[in-house]
């Protein structure tokens, strides 16, 4: 999957929204973005995924900037079971032998009490 | 309640000692892929299948098989397991190729190989 950047980590106190930031300049039109986190030594949890319209799920929000070059996962009222490590990825858009996904380094988010 | 599991969570083996882990998904998901992941190194793809009797090899697949005898399961076989294969190891599925990137992950098994 093609590069992301995301800050290292975050911090947020419980209740309040969490606004994890991404940056994706290079994504081409037809590429999702995804969201994805991981609980410690846990499965990754797949979280939300849109192409260029804001989405809402139960889990979060997804804010994409009308250039696509970032984005914005937003949990509303963070709980302190939120504190896990974000993903943010662009998985190439044509598939072909791309059927994996690669996660880079993303935002280990602590919500604190 | 729909999930992907794996069997065992915890294993320590020693190295030639063949093992097989288990995955099994109750959502009728046509996507399968084995996952291993390693501090510094990632998630990496070792082997996914498309479909029944479908499989192919992802980027380390080496010293690993798989088989897909049905929809649900997908085991991963070490046949001749080393210390490098220690790891912590998840299966994933998806419902289909339109929804390939959209993967629900087992609970992960953690292998030592001594």
């Amino acid at each position: 999957d093609a590069k992301t950047t995301q800050p290292t980590s975050m911090d947020c106190a419980e209740g309040r929204a969490a606004n994890l930031p991404c940056n994706h300049s290079t994504i081409s039109g037809n590429e999702y973005v995804y969201w994805y986190r991981q609980i410690h030594s846990q499965g990754p949890q797949y979280i939300i995924h849109g192409l260029k319209n804001n989405e809402t799920n139960e889990m979060a929000s997804l804010i994409i900037t009308e250039d696509r070059k970032s984005s914005t996962l937003i949990l509303p009222h963070a709980t302190l079971r939120d504190t896990a490590v974000y993903y943010c990825i662009f998985p190439p858009g044509d598939g072909g032998s791309n059927y994996k996904l690669t996660f880079g380094k993303g935002t280990l988010l602590t919500v604190n009490p | 309640e729909a999930q992907v599991t794996q069997n065992p969570r915890y294993l320590i083996t020693v190295t030639g000692k063949k093992l097989t882990v288990t995955c099994s998904q109750n959502m009728n998901h046509e996507y399968m892929s084995w996952y291993r992941q390693d501090p510094g190194l990632g998630l990496r793809q070792i082997y996914y299948s498309m479909n029944v009797e479908v499989t192919d090899k992802g980027d380390v697949p080496e010293g690993y098989k798989v088989s897909r005898k049905e929809k649900r399961n997908f085991p991963l076989i070490l046949e001749s397991p080393s210390p490098n294969q220690t790891s912590l190891y998840f299966c994933a599925s998806s419902l289909s190729l339109a929804s390939i990137h959209e993967q629900y992950f087992g609970p992960g098994t953690r292998l030592t190989v001594t």
